[in-house]
């Protein structure tokens, strides 16, 4: 599986937004980028996946550079229940192998 | 609530015991997943089923082993248990097996403690 690397941790404001970088070098054309984030006592929730294009939805936005070799998780208006641990997954023809992610801290 | 059911949520047992983890995945969904999450490594892939039949291997120890049933529920069997198998246990479910374009949904996952 293709390798991604993300910061051990961030820390963000409360109502400012958040941008969650991934580098992901040695992706492959048909990869996909999903990110997943995982509340403390929770299982992992699913909050995007993207291709190539940006994407977005009601809980995040996922911005794909055009080259695919990094790309960047923004929350809009972090919130205290934003803080969690931040998955960036490469998922190609298989299962999904999870990193260390990026823990988030949002302070009030 | 994530629609996948994972049951019991605590679970604790000695050493050399055998245990049984359930997961109920999302109505749909024909894919389960299991993952283990100890603190020092991580979430861990261990075994994929898709619709009654094993479609990949990870990190799985021998004494571990699962299925997945014609009602597509699943189950985790862990024996010999070892107080380095204590941990959380995830499963995962998704309408399809293989395709990247497609999610998991996680359930709340079953926190086994072995003494």
């Amino acid at each position: 599986d293709a390798k991604t690397t993300q910061p051990n941790s961030m820390e963000s404001n409360e109502e400012e937004p958040v941008h969650l970088p991934c580098n992901h070098s040695t992706i492959s054309g048909t990869d996909y980028i999903h990110w997943y984030r995982q509340l403390p006592s929770q299982g992992p929730e699913y909050v995007i996946h993207g291709l190539t294009s940006n994407v977005n939805n009601r809980m995040a936005s996922l911005a794909i550079a055009e080259d695919r070799k990094s790309s960047t998780l923004i929350l809009h208006r972090a919130t205290l229940r934003d803080a969690a641990v931040y998955y960036c997954i490469l998922r190609g023809w298989g299962d999904m192998r999870f990193g260390a992610g990026t823990r988030l801290t949002v302070k009030p | 609530d994530s629609g996948v059911t994972q049951t019991p949520k605590h679970l604790i047992t000695a050493t050399g015991q055998r245990v049984t983890l359930r997961c109920s995945p999302r109505s749909g969904d024909l894919s389960v997943y299991w993952y283990q999450q100890s603190l020092d490594q991580g979430l861990q892939f261990l075994i994929q089923y898709y619709n009654g039949e094993e479609r990949a291997k990870g990190n799985i120890l021998e004494r571990f082993s699962a299925q997945q049933f014609p009602d597509l529920h699943s189950e985790l069997n862990l024996s010999s248990l070892e107080l380095g198998d204590s941990a959380l246990y995830f499963c995962a479910s998704s309408v399809e097996g293989q395709d990247p374009n497609y999610g998991y949904t996680f359930g709340s996952g079953t926190r086994l403690t072995v003494v």
